[in-house]
C-alpha cells in the first residue's frame, strides 16, 4: 500500500502558485520524500525529493514539516504545461517507488 | 541522470501471443524495474530485474506471465506472454541512478 495522502485533484489559475500537499504520517527516519509528475501519455517525471531539510530546483520547491509527516510541493507559476497528475511518494534512496493514487492538477487560463 | 530508451512504444497484439519490450539504459544501472498502468490507474510494480540473476516478482505477478531478462547493467526485456484484453496497459522501465528514479515514455499495449 502507498505510504502517502494526497488530494484526488486540484485546480489552479495560470500564473499562480499550485501547492499540493501530501500527508506521510508513517515515514520512516531513513525515508526520503519523491515528488514526480506524469504529464498524459508519459512516463513520470522526476521533480524534487528531500529527506528533512526543505529543496528548491528550477522546477519546484519542497516544503517538509518538521516532524516529517507532511509535505507541500510548490510550483511558483503554474503554467498550462503543468496541468498533469502529481504523485507523492515516500521511499528508500536507490530504491523501487510504489505510487499512490496522485493528484491531478488543471491549470487554467 | 539516466536517459531510458523503450521499444516499442506502442503495439496492437492479437490474444494468445506474446510481446517483447526492450528497455536500453545510457549508462550502467544496478537496479531496473517494470511497472504496469492501466487505464485511468497508478503505477504497479511489476518486478525487480536483477543483473545475473531471476527477477524478484511482485505480489500478483509471476514469471511464467511476465518473463524477464537482464543480461547486463544496461538493458533488460519484458515479455508479456499469453496476452488477453486485460493485459493493455502501459508498460514503463524505471531505473535508479543514484538517489533518483527515471523513467522510460511507456509502451502503450493494446490487445485485442
Amino acid at each position: 500500500d502507498a505510504k502517502t495522502t494526497q488530494p484526488t485533484s486540484m485546480d489552479c489559475a495560470e500564473g499562480r502558485a499550485a501547492n499540493l500537499p501530501c500527508n506521510h504520517s508513517t515515514i520512516s527516519g531513513n525515508e526520503y520524500v519523491y515528488w514526480y509528475r506524469q504529464i498524459h501519455s508519459q512516463g513520470p517525471q522526476y521533480i524534487i525529493h528531500g529527506l528533512k531539510n526543505n529543496e528548491t530546483n528550477e522546477m519546484a520547491s519542497l516544503i517538509i514539516t518538521e516532524d516529517r509527516k507532511s509535505s507541500t510541493l510548490i510550483l511558483p507559476h503554474a503554467t498550462l504545461r503543468d496541468t498533469a497528475v502529481y504523485y507523492c511518494i515516500v521511499g528508500n534512496a536507490g530504491n523501487m517507488l510504489t505510487f499512490g493514487g496522485g493528484t491531478r492538477l488543471m491549470v487554467k487560463p | 541522470s539516466a536517459v531510458i530508451s523503450q521499444k516499442p512504444s506502442r503495439d496492437i497484439c492479437q490474444r494468445g501471443t506474446s510481446l517483447t519490450i526492450q528497455c536500453q539504459v545510457d549508462s550502467q544501472v544496478t537496479m531496473m524495474f517494470w511497472y504496469r498502468q492501466q487505464p485511468g490507474q497508478s503505477l504497479t510494480l511489476i518486478a525487480t530485474a536483477n543483473q545475473g540473476s531471476e527477477a524478484t516478482y511482485e505480489s500478483g505477478f509471476v514469471i511464467d506471465k511476465f518473463p524477464i531478462s537482464r543480461p547486463n547493467l544496461t538493458f533488460s526485456t519484458l515479455t508479456v506472454s499469453n496476452m488477453s484484453p486485460e493485459d493493455s496497459s502501459i508498460y514503463l522501465c524505471s531505473v535508479v541512478a543514484g538517489t533518483e528514479a527515471f523513467f522510460g515514455q511507456g509502451t502503450r499495449l493494446t490487445v485485442v
